[in-house]
């Protein structure tokens, strides 16, 4: 079985400061693991994903993740916040192994950003 | 590339009546989820196709939902009758196959009175 926990619900940053949102995941095989980004209103879209190559991923908007294996983790980043950013992101993790693999979301974080 | 296209975008209806939200993915993809989001949560899968075959229905509240996928490409989720608790947003998504990442629709957003 697979899940992620996402480390608080609500983080706060002021403009043009660093954004941290934790991911932990468990999963029985390599994993596949995405970050996604939920505007008000909208469907949810990909920021980037990791998919076994590069731990250190770059996605769009200036977010980036790394996974590392031995905390089970998946930090999602970005060194300067900006009041776009301000949105719900979700963490996932799928099974790459088989062809119908399962993704399974956390419940997400709000990140709010401060003028 | 179009995207993937969800309708009714808002549905209001009293409970005990009865719904169908409709997806159409990307042209090609072979896997389509719908998820039900209730605020504050993250998406839960309730269905999962491959082509329009069922992979995974697990969480699929099969006294009262269902969902079809005809011939591989459209889908429809019904919910007959509703509950209050079945006020959230349906998402619809799509992916080349089923660990690829996935095209989130807008969404409908479905109250219950």
């Amino acid at each position: 079985a697979q899940s992620v926990t996402q480390l608080g619900s609500h983080v706060s940053v002021s403009e043009g400061a660093l954004v941290l949102l934790r991911c932990n995941y468990s999963s029985s095989v390599p994993p596949y693991l995405f970050w996604y980004v939920q505007y008000p209103n909208q469907g949810l879209q990909l920021l980037l994903k990791y998919t076994s190559a590069a731990t250190l991923v770059k996605g769009i908007n200036g977010f980036e993740a790394e996974f590392k294996k031995s905390e089970t983790s998946f930090h999602l980043t970005k060194p300067s916040a900006h009041m776009s950013d301000a949105a719900e992101y979700f963490c996932a993790v799928s099974d790459p192994n088989t062809n119908a693999g399962k993704s399974t979301f956390g419940d997400g974080t709000t990140l709010t950003v401060k003028p | 590339e179009a995207g993937v296209a969800q309708s009714p975008r808002y549905k209001i209806i009293e409970k005990r009546q009865s719904v169908a939200f409709w997806c159409n993915p990307i042209s090609g993809h072979a896997t389509l989820y719908w998820y039900q989001q209730i605020l504050g949560q993250g998406p839960k899968l309730l269905i999962q196709f491959q082509n329009n075959g069922v992979v995974d229905d697990s969480q699929l509240p099969k006294d009262r939902f269902s969902a079809e996928r005809l011939k591989g490409v459209d889908s429809t989720l019904k919910i007959q009758p509703a509950k209050l608790e079945d006020s959230a947003v349906y998402l619809c998504a799509s992916s080349l196959r089923g660990w690829n990442e996935q095209f989130f629709g807008p969404g409908t957003r479905l109250t219950v009175l």
